[in-house]
């Protein structure tokens, strides 16, 4: 049971350029998420899903795309990459009736 | 977007001594949560209020759901070195979509 895993776990990328990161759970939850966590400002929720096939903004979606094809998996995309974009993103997961989100360790991501 | 704020923003304590650190809003929610980050990972759930006026333990650590479901406190007893890490608040307002709005965080450190 490896709960929520992040891959990759770093990346250094150029202005410019898109990647996407991978969010796994093999836990069953319904809900998953993506925060970025940046110095002082503790974890913002970027996108959100709420099952498979469905996903919604959170309170800093610009810049990002996301997608839920399979319940256990929670892509985030960056199509552009900026520098402003410098920063650990988490992903993390929960059951729909209870609000203990589970994390995972993390991708810090640089924009140069 | 909605902030939570956290106090203080870093503790630097001696081994043994009480840590006390809240989390206000100006707005009201239905459940609290707080999490620890140790270095290079994510957060982890330590403890989570759903009522008003709900006092929680968890060994060491107690939590408090305020009265006006506005702020919550976290008490840490008789600090030891590995309480070493981030603290974080976070609060959910609803609970058909599990998602979280965080605090600041809290760095503790603590020295033997």
């Amino acid at each position: 049971n490896a709960g929520v895993t992040q891959t990759p776990k770093f990346r250094v990328l150029k202005t410019g350029q898109s990647m996407t990161l991978l969010c796994a759970q093999d836990m069953n939850h319904e809900y998953m998420y993506w925060y970025r966590q940046d110095p002082g400002m503790g974890l913002r929720l970027i996108h959100y899903s709420v099952g498979e096939g469905t996903t919604a903004k959170g309170e800093v979606p610009d810049g990002y795309n996301v997608s839920r094809l399979k319940k256990q998996n929670f892509l985030l995309g960056l199509e552009s990459a900026a520098p402003s974009q410098t920063s650990v993103y988490f992903c993390a997961s929960a059951y729909r009736v209870r609000v203990d989100a589970f994390f995972g360790q993390g991708t810090r991501l640089t924009v140069v | 977007g909605q902030q939570l704020n956290q106090s203080p923003q870093s503790m630097f304590i001696q081994e043994g001594e009480d840590v006390s650190m809240n989390c206000t809003s100006s707005s009201i929610f239905n459940t609290w949560l707080w999490y620890k980050q140790d270095p290079g990972e994510g957060p982890v759930l330590l403890i989570a209020l759903y009522k008003a006026g709900e006092l929680t333990s968890n060994g060491r650590l107690t939590a408090q759901f305020g009265i006006t479901r506005k702020d919550s406190f976290l008490n840490i007893s008789a600090s030891i070195p590995s309480d070493v890490g981030i603290y974080f608040c976070a609060g959910q307002q609803t609970s058909n979509t599990g998602k979280l709005i965080f605090g600041q965080g809290t760095t503790l450190q603590v020295k033997p």
